[in-house]
């Protein structure tokens, strides 16, 4: 079955420094890989997506997200956290064998210090 | 382009009342996507449909919940009964599903249904 594992629930980082969020799937299938944010109240903005070629993706706001495949990873990661970027973070995996819908992990909710 | 857009945003119902969501997709999307968030389940997938057509309903909780999309620009999610228990934010996505292909989803803002 196909899975998303988002395992760190809360991060808190100071304004300035490098943000990485962690994101691991379970799928047999080649995926296609995406980086979602929601603010408070707001439906879901698309950050970055991978579905092929250079594994190293950027994305707005100057977000980008490395796959891995040997590792099942697609973390998301920023050089310098603005007081903006709190906010919740939902990595999500989908592929053409299950159809269009997307797998969505728990989300991770980032906290920026001033 | 507008974007999704769904009505009502916020809905306050009392137990056992019908309660109706609407959506209306991105215009030349084909796919839609229903969707709760709670705070204990996350976000899970209720139903989708290609152009028009119910995909895939196993998300669906019971048979209270029921989905329709009788064209390309409308879709609705209803619950009859309504409980406390299904106070959450339903959320409205759509995508252009590429032939051989997977895109993005483009959500709207969601509807904020409070059943007392």
């Amino acid at each position: 079955a196909q899975s998303v594992t988002q395992p760190d629930i809360h991060i808190t980082v100071s304004e300035g420094a490098s943000l990485e969020l962690r994101c691991n799937y379970s799928y047999g299938a080649t995926p296609y890989l995406f980086w979602y944010v929601q603010s408070p109240g707001q439906g879901l903005q698309l950050l970055l997506k991978y579905f092929s070629g250079d594994t190293l993706v950027q994305g707005i706001k100057g977000f980008e997200a490395e796959f891995k495949r040997s590792q099942s990873s697609f973390n998301l990661r920023k050089p310098s956290v603005h007081w903006s970027d709190a906010a919740e973070y939902f990595c999500a995996v989908g592929a053409m064998e299950y159809g269009n819908k997307l797998v969505f992990g728990a989300g991770t909710i980032l906290r920026v210090k001033s | 382009d507008a974007g999704v857009i769904q009505s009502p945003r916020h809905e306050v119902t009392e137990m056992g009342q019908e309660v109706t969501l609407r959506c209306k997709p991105i215009s030349g999307h084909n796919s839609l996507f229903w969707y709760r968030q709670t705070m204990m389940r996350g976000l899970e997938l209720l139903i989708y449909f290609n152009n028009n057509v119910p995909i895939d309903d196993s998300g669906m909780p019971e048979d209270r919940f029921s989905a329709k999309m009788p064209n390309a620009s409308f879709s609705t999610l209803k619950i009859q009964p309504s409980e406390p228990r299904d106070s959450a934010v339903y959320f409205c996505a759509s995508s252009f599903r590429l032939a051989g292909g997977l895109d993005e989803q483009f959500f709207g803002p969601g509807t904020r249904l409070t059943v007392l």
